[in-house]
């Protein structure tokens, strides 16, 4: 099993729509997770952190379900410039006595379209 | 944005050169990381640096040597790479563990090709 999972897509949504993508992690310890986004041929940027409690930035949100293992990210009023690679991001726990190097597991990656 | 910077931004090399991917942050960052990103496949890790020690390999051929001389500079040398090497090569940096917050902030990258 991958240690981060997403569906790889492409979703292709018109303008003003709604767009939800998950993601599962393998590894019950991990200890952060994040949403990165990345346009093609560019580096991955932090879009937003991701939270038990969930948050909320502008029209983006953000969901964690340790339970689960899953995390969600909700894009509502999608705009064109909305379009590119979304990367589901886990920091997971080393081997038992280990220390946490901040490393960071990332998905595959799921392509978003928005069309006009 | 110069958070962090890589250079070169593109890199065609053969097989029996050895070239240096170099990269610099200007965020105050205790940590820096070396990532492959392959066509189609997610972010690899490849090594993580936190203060300047090497706590990670990723199980990289030898091919590819690092080096962190400070806590801003990270380089990444290259020697007899083989074609299935060419990639994006993304340098991060992170606050941790200074501060438990491990996002990473990534530079341009440098797009290598091996002939």
């Amino acid at each position: 099993r991958k240690e981060v999972e997403q569906d790889p897509g492409p979703f292709n949504v018109p303008e003003g729509a709604t767009v939800a993508f998950n993601c599962t992690y393998s590894n019950s310890a991990s200890q952060s997770f994040f949403w990165y986004r990345q346009d093609c041929r560019k580096e991955p940027k932090l879009l937003m952190s991701v939270y038990s409690s969930g948050n909320e930035d502008g029209r983006f949100t953000a969901q964690l379900n340790r339970a689960s293992q899953y995390i969600s990210l909700l894009i509502r009023d999608s705009k064109l410039s909305d379009s590119a690679t979304y990367l589901c991001v886990v920091n997971p726990r080393g081997p038992q006595g280990s220390s946490n190097t901040g490393k960071l597991i990332f998905g595959q990656g799921t392509t978003l379209q928005v069309k006009p | 944005e110069t958070g962090v910077t890589q250079t070169p931004r593109h890199l065609v090399m053969g097989m029996t050169n050895k070239k240096s991917l170099k990269c610099e942050q200007h965020l105050g960052h205790n940590a820096m990381y070396w990532y492959k990103q392959s066509a189609k496949k997610p972010l690899e890790l490849m090594f993580v640096y936190s203060l300047e020690e090497r706590v990670e390999n990723n199980s990289v051929p030898s091919r590819f040597s690092p080096e962190c001389p400070n806590s801003s500079h990270l380089f990444l040398h290259l020697h007899t790479l083989q074609p299935e090497d060419s990639a994006l090569y993304l340098c991060a940096s992170s606050q941790f563990p200074r501060t438990g917050n491990n996002e990473q902030f990534f530079g341009p990258g440098t797009r290598l090709t091996v002939l």
